[in-house]
């Protein structure tokens, strides 16, 4: 088996600070996600790489920014935090197209 | 581009009642992956379900979808529901390397 860290679990931000968001895996995944979740919204993608140093645009990319410089790892960046944005981000990877997803456990964001 | 649409909102049912959530997708791809994931209160979610080819029924922990590509569906349905099926039920599209999810549908089951 194989586990997904997400750091840190809990992030308080002010309006306007760039923010960063961590994630690990050790399954040795090839491909890694980032999605933000919301009350009533689903799970919105915001990045994802299909391998080593490959970065896809999701569905909800501006306002973030991510890097992948290395296999097991996959971070994310809010460029500037939205005053009373409260969401969770969940780092997700697999290995292959029709694989399932692992999830992490979430960073939960407060922004002030 | 890919989108998934869900049964909206919470879906509330007494305690042995059957469940039927519902999933609508649209793809380019012509051979997409369809999940169900479940997350329970304070959890990340996991996957329930996984489709298999066209029109062949999946089946785990009492929980059964299949996949209609004829009108891109794939519902999640239980013939009894237990107090601890209360969760939120995510239906997700694979096509490729990316993966959206629909926006989630809340069930609720009580005594």
């Amino acid at each position: 088996g194989g586990i997904i860290t997400q750091t840190p679990k809990f992030l308080i931000g002010q309006e306007g600070q760039k923010l960063t968001l961590k994630c690990q895996q050790n399954f040795n995944h090839d491909t890694m996600y980032w999605y933000r979740q919301d009350s009533g919204k689903g799970l919105r993608l915001i990045y994802y790489s299909i391998t080593e140093n490959d970065l896809q645009k999701g569905d909800l990319s501006e306002g973030y920014d991510a890097s992948r410089e290395k296999k097991s790892s996959f971070s994310l960046t809010v460029t500037s935090a939205q005053k009373n944005e409260m969401a969770v981000f969940l780092c997700a990877s697999k290995q292959g197209a029709s694989e399932r997803l692992f999830f992490g456990h979430g960073t939960k964001l407060s922004v002030l | 581009g890919d989108s998934v649409t869900q049964t909206e909102g919470l879906v509330t049912l007494t305690e042995g009642l059957p469940v039927m959530l519902n999933c609508t997708y649209q793809t380019i791809y012509s051979n997409p992956f369809l999940f169900w994931y479940v997350q329970h209160l304070n959890e990340s979610p996991r996957l329930l379900l996984k489709s298999f080819t066209d029109n062949k029924r999946t089946e785990h922990q009492g929980f059964h979808a299949t996949l209609h590509k004829s009108s891109s569906s794939f519902h999640l349905q239980k013939s009894s529901a237990q107090l601890s099926d209360s969760a939120l039920y995510y239906c997700a599209l694979s096509g490729g390397y990316k993966v959206v999810f629909g926006s989630g549908t809340r069930l609720l089951v009580s005594p």
